[in-house]
């Protein structure tokens, strides 16, 4: 079965340090990931998705950038971290039989 | 107007009861639509597919319907473990992205 990691499940930092956040899959190949981002009483908001190696699609402007070293490594970053990036990130893979989407456990960000 | 839209409620309901969750979407080019269940704190995980037909799974049915581009979710016999916040999800029939509600809460009561 397809499993998303996400590490760690909490995470302070303070406004201006840089955030590292790595996902990684296991039980399926070329997987299309996703990066999302859930504030505090709001929906899911989509920031990235990729179809591939080195393949980034931003869905909204911010601060964050992401890359895909790795078929199955997806990693979101930060040079300089807001108060507003505070929130709950859930890294995401796309099963292609049936397009149903599948999350790992989530990093819960706190911006100080 | 946005892609999916959900009542945020929250509905809250005793044991027992039944709840209608309902729910719109925009594109009707949409193909692919779900039900996602996400407790307090935790990931959104899948509840159920919706297809065209409707479809049940235990005491959960999900209904679509196409021409007023309108999805349900029915709970019937409401526990206590129901309590969570339901997440209506669509796919359109190009792009990788799916479009997520902002859910709808639930608290179910003694």
């Amino acid at each position: 079965s397809q499993t998303i990691h996400q590490w760690p499940a909490t995470l302070v930092q303070p406004v201006g340090s840089p955030l590292s956040l790595e996902c990684t899959v296991e039980g399926t190949s070329n997987p299309n990931l996703y990066w999302y981002r859930q504030a505090a009483g709001r929906g899911l908001q989509l920031l990235f998705y990729s179809v591939g190696i080195g393949q980034i699609s931003s869905e909204v402007p911010q601060n964050l950038s992401a890359s895909r070293p790795q078929d199955r490594q997806f990693i979101l970053s930060s040079k300089k971290l807001l108060l507003s990036d505070s929130g709950f990130y859930l890294c995401a893979g796309l099963r292609a039989s049936d397009n149903e989407q599948f999350f790992g456990p989530g990093t819960r960000l706190t911006v100080l | 107007r946005k892609e999916v839209e959900q009542d945020p409620g929250p509905f809250n309901v005793p044991e027992g009861a039944t709840v209608a969750f309902n729910c719109t979407y925009s594109n009707s080019a949409s193909q692919s639509f779900f039900w996602y269940r996400q407790d307090c704190r935790k990931e959104p995980k899948l509840l159920m597919s919706v297809y065209s037909s409707g479809n049940e799974d235990g005491r959960f049915t999900a209904q679509l319907n196409r021409a007023s581009q309108y999805i349900s979710l029915l709970i019937r016999d409401s526990k206590l473990s129901d309590s969570a916040t339901y997440l209506c999800v669509v796919k359109g029939s190009s792009g990788y992205a799916l479009n997520f509600g902002k859910g709808t809460s639930l608290l179910v009561t003694p």
